[in-house]
C-alpha cells in the first residue's frame, strides 16, 4: 500500500536559518506529492505540489523535488520566519484506480523563534 | 469568496450521544472527503464521496456515517459506536477525481470534538 514517512520532529530553528524536513514515500506507479501546512487550530493549506518525477514545486519561499530515484520529496526554505512556525504534512494521492485518496506523513511540528 | 466552511467550530457530546458535523462547500467541487486528526498521527480518511448521493468508506470508517444529498454538503455523524472520538475533524473537498489524474484536495478549518 502507499506510504508517507517523514522526519520527526519538533524542529526548532532561529529565524533566518535553513529548513529542511525531510519526506520519503512508498507507492505503485507514479504518485502526486504534497507539502500541506497547518497553523494553530486552523485546517490545512496547500502549500505546494509536484506531479511528476523531477518536478519542483515552490510557493513563499518554500521549495520541493520530486525525485523518484530516491523516493522523496524533502521540503526547503532558504531563510524561515517567526511566521513559518506550524505543522508540516507530507502527503502523496495515487490515482490509479477509480478513486482519489491522500496518503499523509505524521506531521512535522516547526517553531521558529527570533 | 468560495470555500469550505465546517461548523460548529468546537463541539461537546456526552458519551452514548451521537453528533453531526457539518461541512459545506461553494467551489462547484464533485469529490468531499472527511478525515480525523489525532496529535502525532497525521490525518486518517473517514469516508468520502465522488458524486452526490454516493460514497465509500476511507480507513477508520467503523462508527461513523455520512450523508451526499446535495453537491455543497457532506454532513459527518459520528455515532455512539465510535469508541474514542475525541478528535479533530477535517472536511476537504476537490474537483471530480478522473482515472489517472490527481487534483488537489482543499480543507476547511476543521471541528474539534471532545467526548465529555
Amino acid at each position: 500500500g502507499n506510504s508517507v514517512t517523514q522526519m520527526e520532529g519538533p524542529v526548532t530553528l532561529s529565524e533566518e536559518a535553513f529548513l529542511t524536513i525531510n519526506c520519503t514515500y512508498t507507492a505503485t506507479g507514479y504518485p502526486s506529492l504534497f507539502w500541506y501546512v497547518q497553523y494553530p487550530g486552523e485546517g490545512l493549506q496547500l502549500l505546494l505540489k509536484a506531479t511528476k518525477a523531477d518536478d519542483k514545486g515552490s510557493n513563499k519561499g518554500f521549495e520541493a523535488t520530486y525525485r523518484k530515484e530516491t523516493t522523496s520529496f524533502h521540503l526547503e526554505k532558504g531563510s524561515v520566519q517567526v511566521s513559518d512556525s506550524a505543522v508540516y504534512f507530507c502527503a502523496l494521492s495515487n490515482s490509479g484506480g477509480s478513486n482519489y485518496k491522500l496518503t499523509f506523513g505524521k506531521g512535522t511540528l516547526l517553531t521558529v523563534n527570533p | 469568496d468560495g470555500g469550505i466552511t465546517q461548523s460548529p467550530k468546537y463541539l461537546f457530546r456526552k458519551e452514548g450521544q451521537n453528533v453531526t458535523l457539518s461541512c459545506e462547500q461553494n467551489l462547484n467541487h464533485d469529490a468531499m472527503y472527511w478525515y480525523r486528526q489525532d496529535p502525532g498521527q497525521g490525518l486518517r480518511l473517514i469516508y468520502y464521496s465522488q458524486i452526490v448521493n454516493d460514497f465509500q468508506k476511507g480507513d477508520i470508517a467503523e462508527g461513523y456515517s455520512v450523508s451526499r444529498e446535495k453537491k455543497e454538503s457532506f454532513p459527518l455523524t459520528v455515532t455512539s459506536a465510535q469508541k474514542n472520538p475525541t478528535a479533530f475533524y477535517l472536511c476537504a473537498s476537490s474537483k471530480a477525481p478522473l482515472r489517472g489524474a490527481t487534483d488537489t484536495q482543499y480543507f476547511g478549518p476543521g471541528t474539534r470534538l471532545t467526548v465529555l
